[in-house]
């Protein structure tokens, strides 16, 4: 069963939009949610964790347990924030891994 | 500093054949190491965990396997193989399964003809 969806494969805004990349889990105990970045020609990274509530390159997401989404935002999107992003679950207890969804890749338009 | 080498970059491999993707981390000692797949439209799926030297863990049943003979050494292989194999593979390392932070490998992109 998908324990992440990222309903959006690709999604594309202008320069100085606002973006929201749409992350949705599935998990019955405590989760802990992340957002990974790949910029083109660059490694997998992690971007940013809900438990440290931070912003990252102007990006913030915020854990809603009750729709249960941790959906990724920027209020003014700039161009090299092009990237594949990936939504990443880790389920607590057992092997502890995390888990990922297929990814969203954002495109921002000059 | 520790980094993380993953070879070879690309592969072209006939179907039947078979593969051996290896993986190396330098500067750590211990790390749980990963190796993923990300094909096309099915987003980055973990294949393989281990936690320690000889110690496999298979996520999903597949054609491939797994092997950990050193300590900072991880070894994706197949006997044969298949033309759904095609994607790309990633190797990733963590400090240990509990922390969320996995440094990734830059990738081998495997095309089985």
């Amino acid at each position: 069963a998908q324990r992440v969806t990222q309903p959006e494969k690709l999604l594309s805004v202008f320069k100085g939009a606002p973006v929201e990349l749409k992350c949705n889990y599935s998990y019955s105990g405590s989760p802990e949610l992340f957002w990974y970045v790949q910029y083109s020609r660059q490694r997998l990274q992690l971007l940013l964790r809900h438990i440290s509530r931070e912003s990252i390159k102007g990006f913030t997401a915020d854990l809603n347990k009750g729709e249960t989404s941790f959906h990724l935002k920027k209020p003014f999107a700039q161009e090299e924030d092009s990237a594949m992003y990936y939504c990443a679950l880790r389920e607590q207890g057992g092997s502890e891994k995390l888990v990922f969804g297929k990814g969203t890749k954002l495109t921002v338009n000059p | 500093s520790q980094t993380i080498h993953q070879w070879p970059a690309t592969l072209v491999q006939p179907v039947g054949s078979p593969l051996s993707l290896e993986c190396t981390v330098e500067g750590t000692s211990n790390p749980n190491l990963y190796w993923y797949r990300q094909a096309a439209g099915r987003g980055l799926q973990l294949l393989f965990y281990s936690v320690g030297i000889g110690q496999i863990s298979s996520e999903v049943p597949q054609n491939l396997s797994a092997s950990r003979p050193q300590d900072r050494q991880f070894i994706l292989s197949s006997k044969k193989l298949l033309l759904s194999d095609s994607g790309f593979y990633l190797c990733a390392w963590s400090v240990n399964l509990r922390s969320e932070k996995l440094f990734f490998g830059s990738g081998t992109q495997l095309s089985v003809l």
